[in-house]
């Protein structure tokens, strides 16, 4: 069974990088059955998709934050990893990791997320 | 992007209540619709896929409905364990969005 766990530093100052990374245990990074996703939620508020990465590095960003956002991955650790740059207020969220599981029938298939990280809160402030 | 609404954003149910939460979407996304729980704290867990696939482990007191752009979340007798927030999210096209999110409370 994956697991996820999300690590990196809780305060970030404003124009800074946000760097988190998610270790996965039980399944490879570098497994084409996986496609990787970074979502945040800001405090009290809704769920937003970051982006994924997936199958030999290939990306796929939310258009609203493509030009601040860098996924990545390291197979030789087993982790993949957010970048978020020029960082504002608005980016204080909790950010999780998690894996779009695909099930498949009578040759359509569907996409959920269905493995979470337990979140990660991120705050930024001077 | 495809944008999702919920509703209500909120509601209040006692235990052993019949609740439906409704999802709409922008555009028909046919059956690729999935179905969350979260609760205070913690990461939202997958409840239902493809619209109305129960997905492992789920209990069957909760099921998925609809198809294009109306669906809806029905927990068919609430238990003390149900009182969380219930999210929609598409994942018709590679921009994955979610629904606001509906809290559901106890009375």
């Amino acid at each position: 069974q994956v697991q996820l766990q999300e690590s990196g530093p809780g305060l970030v100052k404003p124009s800074e990088t946000l760097s988190l990374t998610c270790t996965v245990s039980g399944g490879s990074v570098s497994s084409g059955s996986f496609y990787w996703n970074w979502i945040r939620q800001p405090p009290g508020k809704g769920l937003e998709w970051i982006g994924y990465i997936y199958y030999s590095g290939n990306t796929n960003y939310n258009p609203s934050l493509k030009s601040r956002v860098t996924i990545s991955e390291d197979t030789s650790k087993n982790q993949f990893s957010l970048k978020l740059s020029s960082v504002t207020a608005a980016d204080t969220a909790v950010y999780y990791c998690a894996s779009l599981g695909r099930y498949c029938t009578n040759s359509v298939c569907y996409d959920s997320l269905d493995i979470w990280g337990q979140g990660t809160m991120v705050t930024v402030s001077s | 992007d495809i944008q999702m609404t919920q509703s209500p954003s909120s509601l209040s149910a006692s235990v052993g209540d019949r609740v439906t939460v409704t999802c709409r979407a922008s555009q028909s996304i046919s059956r690729y619709l999935n179905w969350y729980q979260q609760k205070p704290g913690k990461a939202p867990k997958i409840l239902i896929y493809a619209a109305s696939s129960l997905h492992s482990g789920v209990p069957s007191r909760f099921s998925g409905g609809g198809s294009g752009t109306d669906f809806t979340l029905t927990i068919s007798s609430l238990q003390p364990e149900d009182f969380a927030t219930y999210y929609c999210q598409q994942s018709y096209n590679t921009l994955l969005t979610f629904g606001g999110g509906t809290k559901v409370e106890i009375k």
